[in-house]
């Protein structure tokens, strides 16, 4: 069955990086497009990014522009999301979600979940 | 830019019928598909309702969803209420633009 498993969170300090990475398994990771979702404690759910399934185009929020990059190795099946110059409004729990668009670009609907890691930016 | 309006919480007894609706901003609803996300307390969303009315395999029947564009809002009801639905319901769509909206989220209490 689809697994995915999400890691790298921790404790960063404001204007500090770190790499969050996402486990896939139990599909064809190389045949569909991968979006991240974030939820800060206590509140709804915000969708972060997503790539395609090939890696050749990615979209962002917003929120996030310039400072984040997702980007994907199929031959690895992870994904990963690069938190540059991170923010005390980031901290949240971060979700690697799959998109059922098989081999298209995206549909932008999210039919599996990880379990999240959770991201705390504190000085 | 389009946004999506959730009632904050709604609440039912075993058995009976809730609707949870989800408004939106700007448009039509129905110009793109929506999606709903039912999320336990302490685990991660699970898909329940996606492109406005197809169950994910797996969801029961007692969950459905729809459209009503007079009112430009999306619905998401649970009919014969239990306790295991007691959860956060979220609606999701996007815009021409690539961006992905979800609602706020409506906590379900199960009396």
């Amino acid at each position: 069955q689809v697994h995915l498993v999400e890691s790298g969170g921790g404790v960063v300090q404001p204007g500090r990086s770190l790499r969050l990475s996402c486990a896939a398994s139990g599909f064809t990771f190389s045949a569909y497009p991968m979006h991240w979702v974030r939820q800060a404690p206590g509140k709804g759910l915000e969708w972060v990014a997503v790539v395609s399934s090939d890696g050749r185009t990615e979209y962002y929020a917003d929120s996030v522009k310039g400072r984040f990059t997702i980007s994907r190795d199929n031959s690895k099946s992870t994904l990963y999301l690069q938190v540059n110059t991170p923010r005390p409004e980031d901290t949240a729990v971060y979700y690697c979600v799959r998109d059922p668009g098989v081999r298209s670009e995206w549909l932008l609907i999210f039919d599996y979940w990880g379990q999240g890691t959770l991201v705390t930016v504190s000085s | 830019n389009l946004m999506l309006t959730q009632p904050h919480s709604v609440s039912g007894s075993p058995g009976e019928t809730i609707t949870i609706s989800c408004t939106g901003s700007s448009g039509s609803i129905a110009s793109n598909y929506v999606q709903w996300y039912q999320q336990r307390p302490g685990s991660a969303p699970t898909s329940v309702v996606r492109q406005d009315n197809q169950r994910p395999s797996g969801v029961p029947d007692r969950f459905s969803g729809s459209i009503d564009t007079s009112s430009n809002s999306a619905s998401l009801t649970i009919s014969g209420l239990k306790p295991e639905d007691e959860a956060d319901y979220y609606c999701q769509s996007y815009d021409a633009t690539t961006r992905v909206v979800f609602g706020g989220g409506t906590r379900l209490t199960v009396l």
